[in-house]
């Protein structure tokens, strides 16, 4: 069964410690693998989408990289306005030719001055 | 592009009614999705839209449960005899459906249901 297994749960940062964000799956074929970030109250906003082992995308204070089996999305110099909920989630190749995406339960990142 | 709207917002309801979502995505996108999210948890699928032909449905949508997308436009989501277990955060997202099957999709704000 097609799974996304995020860690950890939750995690606090102070201004400027960077960390990294986990993301494991099993997936029969992986056609793509996305990051959103979520804030309290709204829905998910796209933030990257990887499609290959070795794969890296950055965006801004925020990296994310793709290997055959996990996700990590890295977080360098945090600030206050970065905390949120980040969603990983898988499309299976066998999603039909759509995009039906298998989310984990996410982390939730809070970053204090 | 004002992006994905949903209506209402927030939803109370008493076990038993019938409420009714609505979805109003990007102006020209084709494909329309419904997820469900409960506290701590991410997004499950629903149901996906092409058009206005609903081509997938989750066995986590019951028969209390239907969709539409009358002339591939807004879409309704209706919950019949609502249940406790029936609260969560209804997310509708919606893509452009001309780029592959690995778009981005573009999510609503969702509707929060309560069922007392």
């Amino acid at each position: 069964e097609d799974q996304v297994t995020q860690s950890p749960e939750a995690l606090r940062l102070q201004e400027g410690e960077s960390s990294s964000l986990n993301c494991s799956y099993t997936v029969s074929g992986l056609r793509g693998l996305f990051w959103y970030r979520q804030d309290p109250g709204k829905g998910p906003e796209f933030l990257f989408t990887l499609y290959s082992a070795g794969e890296e995308k950055e965006k801004e204070r925020l990296k994310a990289t793709l290997t055959k089996k996990e996700s990590f999305l890295h977080i360098t110099a945090p600030k206050p306005e970065d905390s949120a909920t980040y969603l990983c989630a898988v499309q299976a190749s066998l999603s039909g030719g759509y995009n039906k995406l298998i989310f984990g339960a996410g982390t939730r990142l809070a970053v204090h001055p | 592009d004002t992006g994905v709207s949903q209506n209402p917002r927030h939803k109370i309801t008493k076990r038993g009614q019938n409420v009714t979502f609505r979805c109003d995505p990007i102006s020209e996108h084709n494909r329309l999705y419904w997820y469900r999210q409960t506290l701590g948890q991410g997004p499950e699928f629903l149901t996906y839209f092409q058009n206005e032909a609903q081509l997938e449905k989750s066995r986590l949508l019951s028969d209390r449960f239907s969709a539409e997308r009358p002339k591939g436009s807004f879409s309704t989501l209706e919950i019949q005899r609502t249940e406790q277990g029936d609260s969560a955060m209804y997310l509708c997202a919606s893509s452009l459906g001309i780029m592959g099957d690995s778009e981005k999709l573009f999510f609503g704000s969702g509707t929060q249901l309560s069922v007392l």
